[in-house]
C-alpha cells in the first residue's frame, strides 16, 4: 500500500497569512504515460463530509477559491492557502489514487492564530 | 448537482452484519464513467477507502476488508449498498458514500452516517 504522510499534524496561521501543508507518498504517484500526478486534496470542516479541493495535484475543483493551490510531483506535494480566511478552519487530507487501495494522509488540522 | 444520502442502522451488535444504502439524486447512477464508493472514518482517525462499484456491478474492494465485504448496486432505484460482516468495535465509524470524478478521486460525498458496533 502507498502510505501518505502529511506534515505538520496541526498548523496555526494568522488571518491573511499563507498556510502550507505538505504531503509525502511512500512511492511515486506520477504516471509518466499521461504525465499526471494521481494526488487529490480535501477539506473537512467540523461535522461535515470532506470536500474535494484539488485533483491531479494542481487542478482546482470548480467553485474552489483561487487562494487554494496545489503543487508538487512524484512523492512530494504541497497545498497552499495564499491568504487564510476564517472559513478555511478545517482538517485537510491528501489522497493518492495511483494504485489500490486508495489511501489518505492522516490529516492536518488548520486553525486561526 | 448530484447528491448522495446514506441510510441504515446506527447500532450493530458485534459479530453481526453492518448494512448501509446510499441513495443518489440529481443524476443517474448509470450515467458517465463514475464509480460509486464507500469510505469510512473511524473516531479520531483519518479516512479509509472501502470499495468501488460501477453501475454494471463490477466491484473493487480494499484488500484489508475484502473477506467481509459485499457491495451491490440497484440501478433502477439509483442506489448502491454495503454489507460488512462479522463486525467488531474496530468497525465503529462514520461511513460515507461518494462518487469518483474523472479518475479515482472523490468529487461528491454524502453527509455520512455513524455506525456504532456495540452490544
Amino acid at each position: 500500500d502507498i502510505v501518505m504522510t502529511q506534515s505538520p499534524d496541526s498548523l496555526t496561521v494568522s488571518l491573511g497569512e499563507r498556510a502550507t501543508i505538505n504531503c509525502k507518498s511512500s512511492q511515486t504517484v506520477f504516471y509518466s504515460s499521461n504525465n499526471k500526478n494521481f494526488l487529490a486534496w480535501y477539506q473537512q470542516k467540523a461535522g461535515q463530509s470532506p470536500k474535494l479541493l484539488i485533483y491531479w495535484a494542481s487542478t482546482r475543483e470548480s467553485g474552489v477559491p483561487d487562494r487554494f493551490s496545489g503543487s508538487g510531483s512524484g512523492t512530494d506535494f504541497t497545498l497552499t492557502i495564499s491568504s487564510l480566511q476564517a472559513e478555511d478552519v478545517a482538517v485537510y487530507y491528501c489522497q493518492q489514487y495511483f494504485s489500490s487501495p486508495y489511501t489518505f494522509g492522516q490529516g492536518t488540522k488548520l486553525e486561526i492564530k | 448537482q448530484v447528491q448522495l444520502q446514506e441510510s441504515g442502522p446506527g447500532l450493530v451488535k458485534p459479530s453481526q452484519t453492518l448494512s448501509l444504502t446510499c441513495t443518489v439524486s440529481g443524476g443517474s447512477i448509470i450515467s458517465g464513467a463514475r464509480y460509486w464508493t464507500w469510505i469510512r472514518q473511524r473516531p479520531g482517525k483519518g479516512l479509509e477507502w472501502i470499495a468501488f462499484i460501477y453501475y454494471n456491478g463490477n466491484t473493487y474492494y480494499n484488500p484489508s476488508l475484502e473477506s467481509r465485504l459485499t457491495v451491490s448496486v440497484a440501478p433502477s432505484k439509483n442506489q448502491f449498498s454495503l454489507r460488512l460482516s462479522s463486525v467488531t468495535a474496530a468497525d465503529t465509524a462514520v461511513y460515507f458514500c461518494a462518487r469518483t470524478g474523472t479518475d479515482n478521486y472523490f468529487d461528491s460525498w454524502g453527509q455520512g452516517t455513524l455506525v456504532t458496533v456495540s452490544s
